[in-house]
């Protein structure tokens, strides 16, 4: 079944604990994405890739850094995590840039 | 800049009821239109698409229309069911087609 898979699907953490939430398509898409999702702010893209080792910035980038090692694997990283950053978080992929992306089921992530 | 601008929520409707979700938006050049579905508890879903002026997505009895002329997207449906029961997100991608540009969603509340 072509799909994104996220993990985990829940977190609770506390201010400052280095975190990762894994992301991984089944679809050999070359674009992926990371947005947060915030009650009144609606969906709002932290960090995207065209392809492998090319990451770049979307509108809210801070306090994240990304990787993309594969081309299946796009992990988000919050290395000091604030109250600030408790999201509900979805990463999307697409074959290339422009078409319709297909979203995995998200993290809602709480910070403490 | 980019913008999505959708009908504030909730829509009631009763069960057999005429759909309506209104977007415009706002972009330079000639963006890509999409609707996405968030059910409960999931992420979101491409629903429909629409790539250029005058084109008709189509998906599951929903309908949306490209409308430059008036820089409208909007969602149509002609018998609504219980199941449709959603928040949709009206959504562009930009020019470089690096992000998608999502409205604030509109809550649709469908009863038998």
């Amino acid at each position: 079944e072509a799909q994104v898979t996220q993990n985990p699907r829940y977190l609770i953490t506390v201010t400052g604990k280095k975190l990762t939430v894994t992301c991984s398509q089944n679809m050999n898409h070359e674009y992926m994405s990371w947005y947060r999702q915030d009650p009144g702010l609606g969906l709002r893209q932290i960090y995207y890739s065209m392809n492998v080792e090319v990451t770049d910035k979307g509108d809210v980038p801070e306090g994240y850094k990304v990787s993309r090692k594969e081309k299946r694997n796009f992990p988000l990283i919050l290395e000091s995590p604030s109250p600030n950053q408790t999201s509900l978080y979805f990463c999307a992929s697409s074959p290339r840039t422009g078409d319709g992306q297909f979203f995995g089921p998200g993290t809602r992530l709480t910070v403490l | 800049g980019n913008s999505v601008t959708q009908m504030e929520g909730p829509v009631t409707l009763s069960e057999e009821a005429f759909l309506t979700i209104n977007c415009t938006y706002t972009a330079t050049g000639y963006p890509s239109l999409f609707w996405y579905v968030q059910y409960p508890g999931e992420g979101l879903q491409l629903l429909l698409k629409a790539t250029k002026a005058d084109d008709k997505g189509s998906n599951k009895g929903f309908e949306a229309t490209y409308r430059k002329e008036t820089t409208s997207f909007h969602l149509e449906k002609g018998s609504v069911q219980v199941s449709d029961s959603a928040v949709y997100f009206c959504a562009l991608s930009d020019q470089a087609g690096t992000a998608l540009i999502f409205g604030k969603g509109t809550t649709l509340s469908v009863s038998s």
